[in-house]
């Protein structure tokens, strides 16, 4: 089993949607979680970045992670086509092996 | 002002060849990354430096071998290319190991 488990897609939905995307992790070790979304041919690009459990907003995007049930998720409130990317959730430990384990994206389209 | 820069871009090779591609980053950050990223998205940590000292050293194989000749810049060179080293490699750097990361443009290696 994977350390972070994220559902691969892909997802398509219409312009103006409230999107959900999400990743499951089983490392009770995790501390800091992020969302990253990557265009065709970029680098990873940082979103989102939190370290407690609960809701962190920033403009159309809230962060929300639940370390009782191992799961967190990133949602984008009306969605745009340049929101049409590749989602990579993240997360890092505290301690001496400190090294960020991705899942392995959601493919989003955004359709006008 | 490019945060986090790679050279080269794109890189096409023969199998068997040596190749290096440098990193650089001008964020003042003390860690820095490299990263494999497979043909299904898949990002993987390959080495991390922290004030040019090693401090990840994933599963790779010995032909790859990562240098920092200062915080600033990571490279990493690579022997005796095989078919199955072809995918994006990305570098990032953070301010040190728990924080988020900031990656670079990848570079993009066929080896034929």
């Amino acid at each position: 089993q994977k350390e972070v488990e994220q559902d691969p897609g892909p997802l398509s939905v219409p312009e103006g949607a409230i999107v959900s995307l999400n990743c499951t992790y089983s490392n009770s070790a995790f501390q800091y979680f992020m969302w990253y979304r990557q265009y065709s041919r970029k680098g990873p690009e940082l979103l989102m970045y939190t370290y407690s459990s609960g809701n962190k907003e920033d403009g159309r995007f809230t962060a929300q992670v639940d370390k009782s049930s191992k799961y967190i998720s990133l949602f984008i409130r009306d969605s745009q086509p340049s929101d049409s990317a590749t989602y990579l959730c993240a997360m890092n430990t505290r301690g001496s092996a400190r090294q960020l384990t991705f899942g392995s994206g959601t493919q989003l389209t955004v359709l006008p | 002002d490019t945060a986090v820069s790679q050279t080269p871009k794109y890189l096409v090779t023969q199998m068997g060849n040596d190749k290096s591609i440098k990193c650089e980053q001008n964020l003042g950050h003390d860690t820095m990354y490299w990263y494999k990223q497979d043909s299904k998205k898949f990002l993987k940590i390959m080495f991390s430096y922290n004030n040019k000292e090693l401090i990840i050293n994933e599963t790779v194989p010995n032909r790859f071998s990562p240098k920092s000749p200062d915080k600033a810049h990571l490279n990493l060179h690579i022997n005796s290319l095989e078919l199955g080293d072809s995918a994006v490699y990305f570098c990032a750097s953070s301010q040190f190991p728990e924080a988020e990361q900031f990656f670079g443009p990848g570079t993009r290696l066929t080896v034929l």
